[in-house]
């Protein structure tokens, strides 16, 4: 069976931490993982991983894909008030036209 | 870049009616559109995945009398949750995936639905 499992489900943090988030997944034929930061409302696009061992960079966040171990993080440093979200991984597998989305990962970061 | 308008971003209801919740690709063809179902402070959980000119394929558990969905156009796919109960008010989002460029999926705003 098809999953997606997201490490730790909270995370509450002091401003200037820097906090990592896990994404393990169970996929047949892998195409992408996806990570995404919502809000109060719709989802945003954070980074799009296709291939291992390729940091993808925006900011303060990065994130990296393991296609071996079958896992990515999301890293956030220096982190802020704004940074709290929930966080959400999914992953495409090639049969195409199916996401599958993590628990997701509730962040907090207080002042 | 690309858009996915949903609309209403938020509706009350009297229980026993059914709302209508419609979900546009605004800039591209979307033949596939997918349907969530969130809870507060948890993740999204697929309900159906929408295509274009035939039927909705329902997650398990998913009711598909219960929610409804209609994909007639590239550009236009609706949740028709019909007899709504208390226990179907919660934030529906819907997501389209624009296969020609990054593959990344686009989310509406959501819809906040409350059923008295």
């Amino acid at each position: 069976e098809d999953k997606v499992v997201q490490s730790p489900l909270s995370l509450v943090v002091h401003e200037g931490d820097t906090v990592t988030l896990n994404c393990s997944y169970e996929v047949t034929n892998f195409r992408s993982l996806l990570w995404y930061k919502q809000e109060k409302k719709a989802p945003t696009f954070l980074f799009m991983l296709t291939s291992s061992g390729i940091e993808k960079k925006s900011g303060r966040l990065s994130s990296i894909l393991d296609k071996k171990e079958l896992f990515s993080i999301l890293n956030i440093t220096a982190t802020q008030t704004g940074d709290s979200a929930i966080y959400l991984c999914a992953v495409e597998p090639n049969t195409g036209n199916q996401f599958y989305f993590g628990t997701g990962t509730s962040l907090t970061v207080i002042p | 870049g690309a858009v996915v308008s949903q609309h209403p971003s938020r509706v009350i209801c009297k229980s026993g009616t059914s709302v209508k919740i419609e979900c546009r690709s605004l800039d591209f063809q979307a033949t596939t559109m997918f349907w969530y179902r969130q809870f507060p402070k948890q993740s999204l959980m697929l309900m159906a995945t929408s295509n274009e000119g035939s039927k909705a394929t329902y997650e398990q558990g998913v009711e598909k009398d219960k929610f409804l969905i209609n994909h007639a156009s590239l550009t236009l796919s609706t949740l028709t949750v019909t007899s709504a109960h208390p226990e179907d008010s919660s934030f529906y989002i819907c997501s389209a995936s624009r296969r020609t460029n990054t593959g990344e999926l686009f989310f509406g705003e959501g819809s906040r639905l409350t059923v008295l």
